[in-house]
């Protein structure tokens, strides 16, 4: 069975700080996708990103940077120079291929202070 | 942004009655899917539909039905409302079966009194 934890559930940073979202998955499967989604206070899901399970390449977007681990299980997630407007939940999913079960984690709830 | 609606918005019921969800897409999409989320869980599956008239049961699909008599149209109803029923529901959408690129809708937030 797939299951993902986000050991953190809240976090407060102070504008301009750099923050780190932790993100642990396990699951059996070789073939597998993960995904960080933003949950903005109005509540809808915003897809962020997604990586496979072949490609452990970092990747940066912008303010936005990912770190996907197969050694450790953890696809961790970084916000470089934090701003007011990141305030959000960001929430950490898996799914595996061929199989319409996606899990996901409880989120971890980031208030970024000005 | 993917077109997806979900109906209504913001509901309160009480204990007992029946509701029932809309979800409405104009993607075309095969596959659609209807999850809760609730604090300390995350969001887990209810039902999901592979197309029309098909559906599956997802990790938490007691006291809760389906129903999808066109693509772009997906029901969740819950046949008579219970307190542990109050949370908010998202509906989501797929092309692949593979879940590489999954989208949702907005959200419902369902009160039971």
């Amino acid at each position: 069975a797939q299951k993902v934890t986000q050991a953190q559930t809240e976090i407060s940073v102070v504008e301009k700080e750099d923050v780190t979202l932790d993100c642990v998955y396990e699951t059996r499967d070789t073939t597998y996708y993960l995904f960080w989604y933003k949950q903005p206070p109005s509540g809808e899901l915003v897809f962020l990103i997604r990586r496979n399970s072949f490609d452990e390449q970092n990747e940066i977007s912008g303010r936005y940077s990912w770190n996907f681990q197969k050694s450790t299980s953890s696809f961790n997630f970084t916000i470089t120079a934090s701003q007011v407007v990141d305030s959000a939940v960001y929430v950490c999913a898996l799914s595996v291929y061929n199989n319409n079960d996606m899990r996901f984690g409880a989120g971890t709830r980031l208030t970024v202070k000005p | 942004d993917a077109g997806i609606t979900q109906s209504p918005r913001h509901k309160v019921t009480e204990t007992g009655t029946p509701v029932t969800l809309r979800c409405h897409q104009t993607e075309n999409h095969r596959y659609m899917y209807w999850y809760r989320q609730d604090p300390g869980h995350g969001l887990r599956l209810i039902h999901y539909s592979y197309g029309v008239k098909d559906t599956d049961k997802g990790e938490v699909s007691d006291g809760y039905s389906v129903s999808r008599s066109k693509t772009e149209d997906f029901l969740l109803t819950l046949e008579s409302a219970t307190s542990s029923q109050t949370s908010v529901y998202f509906c989501a959408i797929s092309r692949t079966r593979e879940l590489y690129e999954q989208y949702f809708g907005p959200g419902t937030r369902l009160t039971v009194t």
